[in-house]
């Protein structure tokens, strides 16, 4: 089984629909993060999150949400989705609170969302 | 700002060609990670490598090598004898050493041919 958990893999919605992406992991991490993919632009962070009670915002937040509902669970939320949010979501994980930086980051295998 | 910059947006070779992949990065940081990662037709992100701002000593494993200098910035990637195989995207990217958030480049996708 993945370290990493994304659900659901795919989704086709319409605009405006709210839609929820989740993620969990089993590797026991402090530090989450929801990244976005598109074509020509790389990943860019939509969110991080250090613990429960920890959410920041990345670069480009704006029209998504999140919620840290356990130390192994970090869902992202687009509350009416629009056309232009249509990408490849990954959701990734590293390290422990408190402890020096390794840097590296755990990937999920992605979400791959189509807004219509 | 960080910023990496990945100026080949796309790199097409014939089978056994050897290849590189260009990395430049910005960073006020003295302590960063370089990282590559490979991301295939099916769209997941393999891991190939993570670099300590601290040791610059070039690396190779396999076919893969990476050669990276702080006096240009550059953190490049080369494949030798390419194979099929080797088709995908990659991704050069610098790790913010306080937070773990990685700053990735818009990607270099590579396509060899038989």
């Amino acid at each position: 089984d993945a370290d990493v958990t994304q659900t659901p893999r795919n989704r086709i919605t319409k605009t405006g629909k709210r839609i929820m992406l989740e993620c969990s992991q089993t590797k026991g991490h402090d530090r989450m993060y929801w990244y976005r993919q598109d074509p020509g632009l790389g990943l860019r962070l939509i969110y991080y999150s250090f613990d429960v009670k920890d959410i920041n915002k990345g670069e480009i937040s704006d029209g998504y949400s999140v919620s840290r509902q356990a130390q192994a669970k970090f869902s992202l939320s687009l509350e009416s989705a629009i056309p232009n949010q249509t990408a490849l979501y990954f959701c990734a994980t590293s390290g422990l609170a408190g402890t020096l930086s390794t840097g590296e980051l755990f990937f999920g295998e992605g979400s791959r969302l189509t807004v219509l | 700002a960080q910023k990496v910059t990945q100026a080949q947006t796309e790199i097409s070779v014939v089978e056994k060609e050897d290849v590189t992949l260009d990395c430049v990065y910005e960073t006020r940081d003295t302590t960063y990670y370089l990282f590559w990662y490979k991301q295939p037709p099916s769209g997941e992100l393999v891991f190939l490598i993570r670099r300590n701002s601290f040791d610059e000593q070039n690396e190779i494993s396999g076919r893969y090598s990476w050669n990276f200098q702080k006096s240009t910035s550059s953190f490049n990637f080369t494949i030798t004898a390419s194979q099929v195989v080797d088709s995908a995207v990659y991704f050069c990217a610098l790790s913010d050493y306080n937070t773990d958030k990685l700053i990735f480049g818009t990607g270099t996708r590579l396509q060899v041919f038989p």
